[in-house]
């Protein structure tokens, strides 16, 4: 069975940088055709898409966040890695991590962490 | 930048059937997948390329997409589908979501 867990600081300050990691079990994100997002969603809001990394280290980010953020992988930890700058109180959220299938236009979350609620506030 | 239209609610009595639309422009040439998020819970996915449903999601949600809009429909509408709903679908490799729409069972 595949489990993801997102862990990471519940409250930052505005403009410090956030860290969020992704912990796989059941799941090596080497194996082909894997891939991941991460996803957040304001209290009470929608959700919206940040950013995504393939098994090949591909990666893709929302246009209107690309600046602010980056994604990685470390394969040997089974961990996927969000980092986002300059936070700010409008980015608070639950944030998800979230398994994908399917490719390119095809493509659709499939399994969802419990997510990780991270407040912004001084 | 590509934008998903959801209305904010729908009310169906139980037994009845639910329709929740998404628009979107040439919505039809893409593929559209529905998420249920019930209340303090991780989102589920509910329909995936349009019409095809996942492992343990019931009979009852069917899905369809053609022109600019896509519509989730839950027929037999029971308690337990009150929810959140969203559409899904991708701008190039961008995913974009609709503003999600709350299903009242009354």
């Amino acid at each position: 069975q595949v489990t993801l867990k997102e862990s990471g600081p519940a409250l930052v300050k505005p403009t410090q940088t956030l860290t969020l990691t992704c912990t796989f079990s059941g799941l090596s994100l080497s194996t082909s055709e894997v891939r991941v997002s991460w996803i957040r969603q304001p209290p009470s809001k929608a959700l919206e898409w940040l950013a995504r990394i393939d098994w090949d280290d591909d990666k893709f980010y929302s246009t209107s966040l690309e600046t602010r953020l980056t994604i990685s992988k470390d394969t040997s930890k089974n961990q996927v890695v969000l980092t986002m700058t300059n936070m700010d109180p409008v980015d608070t959220a639950t944030y998800y991590c979230v398994r994908m299938e399917g490719v390119g236009a095809f493509g659709y979350f499939a399994l969802w962490g419990r997510g990780t609620l991270v407040t912004v506030s001084s | 930048s590509y934008e998903l239209t959801q209305p904010p609610s729908v009310s169906v009595s139980p037994g009845q059937t639910a329709s929740i639309t998404c628009s979107g422009d040439k919505l039809g040439d893409k593929y559209v997948s529905w998420y249920h998020q019930k209340a303090g819970q991780s989102p589920v996915l509910a329909i995936y390329q349009d019409t095809k449903r996942p492992s343990g999601i019931p009979e009852r949600f069917s899905g369809s997409n053609s022109g600019d809009t896509a519509t989730l429909t839950i027929s037999g509408t029971q308690a337990m589908d009150e929810a959140d709903y969203y559409c899904q679908a991708w701008d190039s490799s961008t995913a974009v979501f609709g503003g999600g729409t709350k299903l009242t069972v009354l």
